[in-house]
């Protein structure tokens, strides 16, 4: 079957770090994607991995390890409009997006 | 200024009627998709279509329908056969193909079925 694992919520200080996992178990692998979601709001992009390895954006770094199914998405120097929440999605082996559940991220001054 | 636009933001309905909610982009996308989202849950799948006059089902079609008469146009009917019709509905699109491509939203429509 296939599976995406994430924290359903998480809490942070403004200013911090906060590291956001994802586990999946997926038939097939053509990538996978990071999305932010501010409540009542749609997704909008933020990182994309196919290989192994961190994609370094601005405050945001995502990594992959495909072997142990396995990515995390991390945030630096926190802000208040980072209290989101953070969407993890594989693309399967029919370039379709499977998505987890996400991650609800609290940030507190 | 290109994007994908959904309308409205907010319906409600009365049990038992049919509505269709209203998806347009003007990004060029080959492909449409349309989403659930439920409190707790990932979005799940509906619909989508990677060329004009062709959709597939998703994972959760029952009780929807979908035409593409359109590249720029992807709309969605909620049946009165759709058990659980109340939900936050997303449209999304992206260049399709088989190779990455992200998708982008629109900005989605609550549905409330009472």
């Amino acid at each position: 079957g296939q599976n995406i694992d994430q924290p359903t919520e998480m809490t942070a200080t403004e200013g911090a770090i906060v590291q956001i996992n994802c586990t999946y178990q997926t038939s097939g692998f053509n990538g996978l994607f990071w999305y932010q979601q501010h409540a009542g709001e749609a997704p909008t992009f933020l990182s994309y991995n196919v290989l192994d390895g961190l994609e370094e954006k601005g405050r945001f770094s995502s990594f992959l390890s495909r072997s142990k199914g396995y990515s995390y998405l991390l945030l630096k120097e926190l802000q208040m409009k980072d209290s989101a929440s953070y969407l993890c999605a594989i693309m399967d082996s029919n370039y379709q997006l499977i998505w987890g559940a996400g991650t609800k991220l609290i940030i507190k001054p | 200024d290109g994007g994908i636009t959904q309308s409205p933001k907010y319906l409600f309905r009365k049990e038992g009627q049919n509505v269709t909610l209203s998806c347009e982009q003007n990004l060029n996308h080959d492909a449409m998709y349309w989403y659930r989202q439920d409190p707790g849950q990932g979005l799940r799948l509906i619909y989508y279509s990677q060329i004009v006059n062709d959709f597939q089902k998703g994972d959760i079609a029952e009780g929807y329908s979908v035409s593409r008469e359109k590249k720029e146009s992807f709309p969605l009917t909620v049946t009165s056969a759709q058990k659980n019709p109340t939900a936050f509905y997303l449209c999304a699109s992206s260049a399709g193909g088989l190779d990455y491509n992200e998708q982008f939203f629109g900005p989605g429509t609550r549905l409330t079925v009472l």
